[in-house]
């Protein structure tokens, strides 16, 4: 069966350091998303992208996001300069057409030491 | 402001009972209500997912029921497994969210099921 992948599964970095995280969503989807969820707390929508182009975006998602889908198979989220409140569990989601639902992937823990 | 409360919070259970999650919405008008089962420390796996004119769908030993006019939504698990422990979200999706499927998360229900 068809899945999201995401890598790495647990990444470390230091205060003000760029990460990418990466994601590979199920090839025939068109509908590409990233959450987070701080620990204990709910899942939060940040950015939804579609056709190239970011589709809508959170206030949580500022300058200090970027998405971009580099080639036909990966979907990356960066952070320029992290602060210790992007400590999170980042989820990236596909969207197909059949069935009209959104594949999540199992997450990359971030912790921003 | 669209929200979507659950209740409650957590919930202990033993082996083979059942239990009834609920989900309050105040999400209008709303496309579908889906619930998700999240494992700690995984992605949300999709479990029902309803639209606004559907009252009940099953999946297995998890039944899901929606009442549209009250806007609240429940999620039955009949005969728990001790794998069914994890969290349980109510997650809807606003009928206007630029058609691009963003959707409204509740804080879930963490359930544990003891033997």
């Amino acid at each position: 069966e068809p899945e999201v992948t995401q890598t790495p599964s647990h990444q470390v970095t230091q205060m003000g350091q760029e990460v990418i995280l990466r994601c590979v969503p199920i090839s025939n989807h068109l509908y590409f998303y990233w959450y987070r969820q701080i620990l204990g707390q709910k899942v939060e929508f940040l950015v939804s992208f579609y056709n190239n182009e970011i589709s809508e975006k959170s206030e949580i998602f500022d300058d200090q996001f970027s998405v971009e889908r580099p080639d036909g198979s990966n979907f990356t989220l960066k952070i320029r300069s992290t602060k210790l409140e992007d400590s999170a569990m980042y989820f990236c989601a596909s969207l197909g057409l059949a069935p009209n639902e959104q594949f999540f992937g199992p997450g990359t823990r971030l912790t921003v030491l | 402001k669209n929200q979507v409360e659950q209740s409650p919070q957590s919930l202990i259970i033993l082996e083979g009972k059942n239990c009834t999650l609920q989900c309050n919405y105040t999400v209008s008008p709303f496309s579908n209500l889906r619930w998700y089962k999240q494992d700690t420390g995984r992605g949300p796996v999709s479990l029902t997912i309803m639209t606004f004119s559907e009252n009940t769908k099953s999946n297995g030993r998890y039944t899901a029921t929606l009442d549209a006019d009250t806007k609240q939504s429940s999620l039955h698990i009949t005969a728990s497994q001790l794998s069914d422990s994890a969290s349980y979200i109510c997650v809807v999706r606003p009928m206007f969210s630029g058609g691009y499927n963003k959707l409204i998360f509740g804080a879930g229900t963490r359930l544990a099921v003891h033997p």
